[in-house]
């Protein structure tokens, strides 16, 4: 069965350096999307992207943050000088279709990414 | 805002059918009630999603209200496994937005 693949599982980083969290998403899943959850708290929202742009971000993605397709099949989250706040899993997901109102647009998750910033 | 209503916990023997509520009144014409739950900070996994009609899949059914403003997931046989956290959410854009979900406990 086809999955979404994140790597690393784990990255530590130091405060202010940069990091580039890598997801492979469904090979035919055109939507993209990053979500994110600190320890003990909900799973957030962070960006969705479709055809090389994003199409929503929340007000978490802010400047530090961007995403990127590099190729066919990688999907990326930067972010540029990290904060201890941003120790949390990181999530990508996709999905076939857009749109939570409509038939065949279920998301899936990868197993994600536990990003420790010390 | 997550717009639906789920109770915190829930305990359920291993074999029996674990039945999990959700309340979601003002939920609009045109937006999905969609389940996930997430093991122990893994990935969220998608269970099952359905407009008004009850849907049944390998995993589970959905059993919607005929007036919508509230649904219920039914594992048929539920084993220590299924031990996770149940999120019922509303198709809200292209967005998932996550409440607190149900904490399932699956006991032998």
């Amino acid at each position: 069965e086809p999955e979404v693949t994140q790597t690393p599982s784990h990255q530590v980083t130091q405060m202010g350096q940069e990091v580039i969290l890598r997801c492979v998403p469904i090979s035919n899943h055109l939507y993209f999307y990053w979500y994110r959850q600190i320890l003990g708290q909900k799973v957030e929202f962070l960006v969705s992207f479709y055809n090389n742009e994003i199409s929503e971000k929340s007000e978490i993605f802010d400047d530090q943050f961007s995403v990127e397709r590099p190729d066919g099949s990688n999907f990326t989250l930067k972010i540029r000088s990290t904060k201890l706040e941003d120790s949390a899993m990181y999530f990508c997901a996709s999905s076939e279709a857009l749109g939570l109102d409509s038939r065949e647009n279920e998301q899936y998750f990868g197993p994600g990414t536990r990003l420790t910033v010390t | 805002d997550a717009k639906t209503t789920q109770p915190p916990s829930m305990d359920c023997a291993e074999g029996r059918a674990a039945n999990l509520p959700c309340n979601h009144s003002t939920i609009s014409g045109n937006e999905y009630v969609y389940w996930y739950r997430q093991i122990h900070s893994q990935g969220p996994q998608y269970i099952i999603h359905g407009l008004k009609n009850n849907e049944t899949n390998e995993m589970a059914s959905l059993i919607i209200t005929e007036d919508r403003k509230s649904s219920t997931l039914i594992l048929p046989h539920a084993t220590l496994r299924d031990t996770a956290v149940y999120y019922c959410l509303r198709g809200y854009g292209n967005k998932l937005v996550f409440g607190a979900g149900t904490i399932l406990r699956v006991k032998s």
